[in-house]
């Protein structure tokens, strides 16, 4: 069966300092995609990143970084040189199969994260 | 702008009501789903559409009813068979045939008195 796990519920940082979010992953198939994406308090979901098995490469956009591994199963989401901004729930997600028309999300419970001034 | 919008933002109702929380969007999407998220928990899925007139079961369709009349519009009726309705109610839309990120809404807060 599908599950996503974010095992940090909470995390509080200062304000510059570099922080992980931890995101694993289970699936049977060997065609999915990962996504990540931010709840700030506002309420909407906003999406950061989509990601394909097959693309292991890790990626990085500005202070943010992501780390796929596949032998682990995990996808963990780094944000360098936090700011206060950055406050909010961030929520890791699966997507299974190939184009077609199932397109389901399956959602981790999702890390709050807080940004101390 | 293109984007979801979702009305209105807070909602609330007497318990026995049944109440439709309306979800539109101008990003001609075919795909268009609607979740359920409750305190500390993830976003579960309740009732998801590909194309106009079509509509399939997420996994707590229980209580809740749908219709896709028109492409830009995905109504949500959580009925008075749902339990325990109170909880924020997320729309989202995508480009549903490539695995494409989707896009969500600002969000809804039904609160059954």
């Amino acid at each position: 069966a599908q599950k996503v796990t974010q095992a940090q519920t909470e995390i509080s940082v200062v304000e510059k300092e570099d922080v992980t979010l931890d995101c694993v992953y289970e699936t049977r198939d060997t065609t999915y995609y990962l996504f990540w994406y931010k709840q700030p308090p506002s309420g909407e979901l906003v999406f950061l990143i989509r990601r394909n098995s097959f693309d292991e490469q890790n990626e990085i956009s500005g202070r943010y970084s992501w780390n796929f591994q596949k032998s682990t199963s995990s996808f963990n989401f780094t944000i360098t040189a936090s700011q206060v901004v950055d406050s909010a729930v961030y929520f890791c997600a699966l997507s299974e199969g190939f184009g077609g028309a199932t397109n389901k999300l399956i959602f981790g419970t999702g890390t709050l994260l807080a940004v101390q001034p | 702008d293109g984007g979801i919008t979702q009305s209105p933002k807070y909602l609330f109702r007497k318990e026995g009501q049944n109440v439709t929380l309306s979800c539109e969007q101008n990003l001609n999407h075919d795909a268009m789903y609607w979740y359920r998220q409750d305190p500390g928990q993830g976003l579960r899925l309740i009732y998801y559409s590909q194309i106009v007139n079509d509509f399939q079961k997420g996994d707590i369709a229980e209580g809740y009813s749908v219709s896709r009349e028109k492409k830009e519009s995905f109504p949500l009726t959580v009925t008075s068979a749902q339990k325990n309705p109170t909880a924020f109610y997320l729309c989202a839309s995508s480009d549903g045939w490539s695995n494409n990120e989707q896009f969500f809404g600002p969000g809804t807060r039904l609160t059954v008195l």
